[in-house]
């Protein structure tokens, strides 16, 4: 059964970092496309990053590009976003998700992390 | 990059009556790469329609997906208490994906 289970919100102030985590059951991270998605409080969905399968390329939204960075923990079957130079604009409950197939679609979806940025 | 619009904002319809969701692309989106997804409230999204039109696994088959370049459809045919929910298209083309601002499902 395949199974996401994010976490690491927290309260942050402007500027500063934070890494979120997504903890993996059911299959091995690296044979699936693996995303991050944000959804600000009251508001809509919003892709942030995917990190490919096998090749493991990484791609960003424009509003995160350059701030925020992909990656997987084979050791732990985990993805990893790690944040900086966050702003209120990043307060957000973030997913992560993973497409498994052609369709580029997110098939499975974990419960979410709640990221707030404020001083 | 593309923008996805949906209407109306708010549907506001009773249990049994026939939903049509619109999503409309600024660009034509290929029908392999336009999704569909329900959220209900404090809940994660669920994946309902892929490939514009191919449900997913264990949705009923009251939801179906039509259209293409850049217009797409999500019909619900006979509304159940569950479904009242907010609905996003989602499409992927250039190493983006977006989604559209939602619509909400509402009981009249």
């Amino acid at each position: 059964e395949v199974q996401l289970v994010e976490s690491g919100g927290d309260l942050v102030q402007p500027g500063g970092s934070l890494r979120v985590s997504c903890a993996v059951s059911g299959f091995t991270i690296s044979s699936y496309a693996m995303s991050w998605v944000r959804q600000a409080p009251g508001k809509g969905l919003e892709w942030v990053s995917l990190i490919s399968g096998s090749v493991g390329s990484t791609h960003y939204a424009d509003s995160v590009r350059g701030r925020f960075t992909i990656s997987r923990d084979y050791s732990k079957n985990t993805l990893l976003l790690q944040m900086t130079s966050l702003t209120a604009a990043d307060t957000a409950v973030y997913y992560c998700a993973m497409t498994a197939s052609h369709y580029m679609s997110f098939d499975y979806w974990g419960l979410g992390t709640l990221v707030t940025v404020s001083s | 990059d593309i923008v996805l619009t949906q209407s109306p904002g708010t549907l506001s319809l009773s249990p049994g009556e026939r939903a049509t969701l619109s999503c409309r692309a600024s660009q034509s989106v290929s029908t392999t790469y336009l999704a569909w997804y329900q959220q209900k409230p404090g809940q994660a999204p669920r994946l309902l329609i892929s490939g514009a039109s191919s449900r997913a696994t264990g949705i009923p088959d009251r939801f179906s997906g039509s259209g293409s370049g850049t217009d797409f459809t999500l019909t619900i045919s006979r509304l159940e208490p569950e479904d009242f929910a907010v609905y996003y298209c989602q499409q992927y083309g250039s190493s983006l994906w977006t989604f559209g601002q939602g619509t909400k499902v509402e009981i009249k």
